[in-house]
């Protein structure tokens, strides 16, 4: 079955260091891949997205995402987290053919001063 | 306005009652998708619109959910026979031409709690 594993419920983070989360996912082929961002009181956001091509994947807010297929990973980075990066982030995959996005649980940032 | 719009943005309701979420999506966009956020997961796909027809409504749990979206744009969803089972975050996401070639842009969602 087509799925996306996120194995880290919550990671707490000091504001000023690195972040890395981390994405699996389980598909017959390589699926398009997706993080998302949802802060409270908001919608999800499109952070970053993966089709093809260059494995290392630049998005918006300084995050990227590297794409590894030998180990059917996604994971995102950002190489110094601001407080404001404090959200739940979730990744997500769909077939080549296919128009439904599944998602991860999400992983919970929180930022420490 | 300029995102997606959802309404209520809070619902609560008594178990055996009957519920609608309304929707209104970005102009102009043809792809209309629903989603449901039960506390602690990811969002579920529900059902997905292209224009004023379902293209897939896999996603729905069983036939007490109902989804319309009569002139291809604001769609609203329908639930009958409410349970607590139900409560959760609907969410609602547009898109111009669908997920790969346009970014699906979602509401803050709707939270049903079910008592």
């Amino acid at each position: 079955a087509q799925s996306v594993t996120q194995p880290d419920i919550h990671i707490t983070v000091s504001e000023g260091a690195s972040l890395e989360l981390r994405c699996n996912y389980s598909y017959g082929a390589t699926p398009y891949l997706f993080w998302y961002v949802q802060s409270p009181g908001q919608g999800l956001q499109l952070l970053l997205k993966y089709f093809s091509g260059d494995t290392l994947v630049q998005g918006i807010k300084g995050f990227e995402a590297e794409f590894k297929r030998s180990q059917s990973s996604f994971n995102l980075r950002k190489p110094s987290v601001h407080w404001s990066d404090a959200a739940e982030y979730f990744c997500a995959a769909a077939g080549s053919n296919d128009y439904k996005l599944s998602f991860g649980a999400g992983t919970t940032v929180t930022v420490r001063a | 306005g300029a995102g997606v719009s959802q309404t209520p943005s809070n619902k609560v309701t008594e178990k055996g009652k009957y519920v609608e979420l309304r929707c209104d999506p970005i102009s102009g966009h043809t792809a209309l998708y629903w989603y449901r956020q039960s506390l602690g997961q990811g969002p579920e796909f529900l059902i997905y619109f292209q224009g004023t027809g379902a293209a897939d409504d896999s996603g729905l749990p069983n036939d007490r959910f109902f989804a319309v979206r009569p002139e291809g744009s604001v769609s609203t969803l329908k639930i009958q026979r409410t349970e607590r089972g139900d409560s959760a975050v609907y969410l609602c996401a547009s898109s111009t031409s669908g997920l790969h070639t346009g970014e699906l842009f979602f509401g803050e969602g709707s939270r049903l709690t079910v008592l």
